[in-house]
């Protein structure tokens, strides 16, 4: 079945940090990716998504690109500010008849002013 | 366009009792989920529903069940509450009957069991 591997958090950085969250998959076929953020005290958000091989999610400065021969969908920021302290979450659609997504652990990041 | 509502947003329970959560979705969505968030578990899958049919359930006890009604509305009910029960529990919608779509959250109910 499918799977989503996230790097372990917490991550801590100082704002203005580059940020790297890793992610690896296993799937049948080439699913959809995405990245949802949760902040505090709220639900989930996506944040971005890439849809085929080698496209490159981005939004609010996040991006991620879709790497078929790693299996990987890496999340990356060049300058984390504050406000961007949440849990980061990578995810594969359900597939098949199945209408069950998989999500990851999730990774959370704090980020210091 | 409003978003996802879930109702209560807080709640505290006692063992052995029962709860009910609610969950509106964003008008024209027919797709509901629900999710049981735990620090130690992460978020899991309890059930999804479109046009008032259960498509798919989690691996949780028959304890935990819901439905959905005409107006895409779902609830959810855990009944003989327990300690471990006591998590964060999101429900999202989806547009369309496609199971690959994005979600989208409500901030969820979080229950407390004393």
């Amino acid at each position: 079945g499918n799977s989503v591997t996230q790097m372990e958090g917490p991550v801590t950085l100082s704002e203005e940090a580059f940020l790297t969250i890793n992610c690896t998959y296993t799937a049948t076929g080439y699913p959809s990716l995405f990245w949802y953020v949760q902040y505090p005290g709220e639900g989930l958000q996506l944040l971005l998504k890439a849809t085929k091989a080698d496209d490159k999610g981005s939004n609010k400065g996040f991006e991620a690109t879709y790497r078929k021969e790693t299996t990987s969908f890496h999340l990356e920021k060049g300058s984390v500010q504050v406000s961007d302290s949440a849990v980061y979450f990578c995810a594969l659609p359900a597939s098949g008849g199945s209408y069950i997504p998989t999500f990851g652990r999730g990774t959370s990041l704090i980020v210091h002013p | 366009k409003a978003g996802v509502t879930q109702t209560p947003r807080y709640l505290i329970k006692t063992r052995g009792q029962q709860v009910t959560l609610s969950c509106s979705p964003i008008s024209g969505h027919r797709s509901v989920s629900w999710y049981q968030q735990t620090p130690g578990q992460g978020l899991q899958f309890l059930f999804e529903y479109f046009s008032e049919t259960q498509r798919n359930k989690g691996n949780f006890p028959g304890r935990f069940s819901g439905r959905q009604f005409s107006n895409s509305r779902s609830e959810m009910n855990v009944s003989t509450l327990e300690l471990g029960d006591s998590a964060l529990y999101l429900c999202a919608s989806r547009l369309g009957d496609s199971n690959t779509g994005e979600l989208f959250f409500g901030e969820g109910s979080r229950l407390t069991v004393l």
